[in-house]
Order: C-alpha cells, then structure tokens, then sequence
C-alpha cells in the first residue's frame, strides 16, 4: 500500500499561517494526493485533493511538489478550530475502485 | 458537503452478544461504503469495502466472519459485530463514496462500542 509520512505534532499560534508537510516518495503516476482532518471523538473530514497542480479551496491551499513526491497543506490563518489531526492520504487503485489508506497523521495545536 | 450518518453514536453490551451498526448516505446514493476502526491515539485503520449489492471485500487480517457487513441498498450499509469480546471495543467509522458527484468519500461521525 502507498504510504505517506508526516511530522507527529506541530504547533502554531491562532491567525497565522501553517504549513503541514507530508512526503509520499513510493507515490505513482495515478494516486490522488488527499488530506482530511480529524477533531476528537468525531470522523474525517474532507480537506482538499489533488493530483499534480497546486489546488486552492475555502479551507486550504494545497502545494505539490513538481516530483510529486512531496506535499504541503497550508492553513492560511489558523484558528483555533483547527486543531485537529491532519492526515495525508494517496488514494490509490482505479477510479470507483480506489480507498483511502490512513498514515499516522499530524496533530496540530494552535495556541490563542 | 454530502451527509454521512451513523447509529448509534455509542453502545455498550455484554461481552458474547452481537452489535449492529448503520451507516446512511443521507443525500446521494453511494454504491460503496468503508468501514474503519480506530483505536485510542492510533489512526484509522481499513476493515473493509461494501459494495452495494455483493460481498463486501475484507482487508488482510480482518475476520470476515466475525464482522458481517451488509449493503443491501445504496444509502445504507451495516456493520455487525458477532460475539463481541472487549478487545472488540473500539470507534467504528464508515465512510461513504460520491460515485456520482466527486467521486470524494465522506466519512460518518463514528459509532463508539463499549464491550464489557
């Protein structure tokens, strides 16, 4: 299965920007790059995807790197609602046939 | 976004009886359905995929027959636990795919089981 790594905690202040790393070296040409978010006690939350361009929505900027190797979310300003664990995803196999194989995440504090 | 239910939002039973749980795409048909187990402080981990209308497919390691997964319909999906014992206690989450809008899986908010 494709796996991905990410840092296990990072931090930030509120309203700041935040940079979430993750690295995917075994990536292929076909796996989407996906993140989702996980508050305690709750179950993920779609944050955005991509495949090879930079991709921009409401919640967050995604950054891939040219080799594909490589991925950042970026949080533009934090608030304290997004303290929460970020996972980075490959979703790997044939469209309609594909699934999502969850890493270890990254646990984001954000301070006031 | 697209709404993904679950029921119940926590139980606990005895240890030896069976659990059911349901997993409902409330606004789009989904003809496939995840079901994932999260222990505390760990990730998601993949039990399964439920395809409406056909066996479900079991990742490696997961007994097929003691968790019995059922996708009679394409709005819902259930998971039932078969003689629980308290190492079967766990938060229990599906997720649903958008087959016909984004293609994008939305996750339920979790059922957490209690084995006693």
């Amino acid at each position: 299965d494709a796996k991905t790594t990410q840092p296990n905690s990072m931090e930030s202040n509120e309203e700041e920007p935040v940079h979430l790393p993750c690295n995917h070296s075994t990536i292929s040409g076909t796996d989407y790059i996906h993140w989702y978010r996980q508050l305690p006690s709750q179950g993920p939350e779609y944050v955005i995807h991509g495949l090879t361009s930079n991709v921009n929505n409401r919640m967050a900027s995604l950054a891939i790197a040219e080799d594909r190797k490589s991925s950042t979310l970026i949080l533009h300003r934090a608030t304290l609602r997004d303290a929460a664990v970020y996972y980075c995803i490959l979703r790997v196999g044939p469209y309609n046939t594909d699934k999502l194989i969850f890493g270890t995440g990254t646990r984001l504090q954000v301070f006031p | 976004g697209a709404v993904v239910s679950q029921h119940p939002s926590r139980v606990i039973c005895k240890s030896g009886t069976s659990v059911k749980i349901e997993c409902r795409s409330l606004d789009f048909q989904a003809t496939t359905m995840f079901w994932y187990r999260q222990f505390p402080k760990q990730s998601l981990m993949l039990m399964a995929t439920s395809n409406e209308g056909s066996k479900a497919t079991y990742e490696q390691g997961v007994e097929k027959d003691k968790f019995l997964i059922n996708h009679a319909s394409l709005t819902l999906s259930t998971l039932t636990v078969t003689s629980a014992h308290p190492e079967d206690s766990s938060f229990y989450i599906c997720s649903a795919r958008d087959a016909e809008g984004t293609n994008e899986q939305f996750f339920g908010p979790g059922t957490r089981l209690t084995v006693l």
